[in-house]
């Protein structure tokens, strides 16, 4: 059974850094790339950041670049997500989702992330 | 980026409707969509991609169709587990873009 399990999120100050974790097991990790979502309070849903299968290319939402690195450990099978100089407007829950011929099929349960003063 | 809209924005049915809901993209996308239901606090779940191919395990009282930039996912007959909110989403481009969502309540 594919599982995502993502953890790290919390309370944190404007300006503030957090690193998401996201596990994944019941699949071959390193055969897929993985991207991160992201879900405003009451809001949808907000495409964050992609890594191909070896961690050799990324992308992200002009949002997030150059504050937020996409990165994995295929030997640990595990997503990250280092976020620096965080904005309220970042608050949210962080997705972390498989990709499978060109599309998001499995998604985690979520990490909230809240930035505030 | 490619703007995905839904309509409508809430809907409200009772167990046994016929439920359409309508998704346009800004531009042709082919049939590079997916549809995903979100039950409240938990994460998206994919029902569709390629417009119109059902996820395995999916009901089949689900169905998506459509092409370039109208799509629609139907549900033949709601049921109880169906109230949810039901989001379009591109992947033409590596850029995802979803629609607002479209939330099924009771009527």
């Amino acid at each position: 059974e594919v599982q995502l399990v993502e953890s790290g999120g919390a309370l944190v100050q404007p300006g503030g850094s957090l690193r998401l974790s996201c596990a994944a097991s019941g699949f071959t990790f390193s055969n897929h790339w993985m991207h991160w979502v992201r879900q405003g309070p009451g809001k949808g849903l907000v495409w964050v950041s992609r890594i191909d299968a070896d961690g050799s290319s990324t992308d992200y939402a002009d949002s997030v670049k150059g504050r937020f690195t996409i990165s994995r450990d295929n030997a640990r099978t595990t997503l990250y997500l280092q976020m620096n100089s965080l904005r309220v407007e970042d608050t949210a829950v962080y997705y972390c989702a498989r990709e499978r011929v060109g599309m998001p099929d499995y998604w985690g349960q979520g990490t909230q992330v809240t930035v505030s003063s | 980026d490619i703007q995905m809209t839904q309509s409508p924005s809430t809907l409200s049915a009772s167990v046994g409707d016929r439920v359409p809901i309508t998704c346009r993209a800004s531009q042709n996308i082919s049939t590079w969509l997916a549809w995903h239901q979100q039950k409240p606090g938990k994460a998206p779940k994919l029902l569709i991609y390629k417009a119109s191919t059902l996820e395995t395990g999916v009901p089949s009282r689900f169905s998506g169709s459509g092409s370039g930039t109208e799509f629609t996912l139907t549900i033949s007959s709601l049921q109880p587990d169906d109230f949810a909110t039901y989001y379009c989403q591109q992947y033409n481009s590596y850029l995802y873009t979803f629609g607002q969502g479209t939330k099924v309540e009771i009527k």
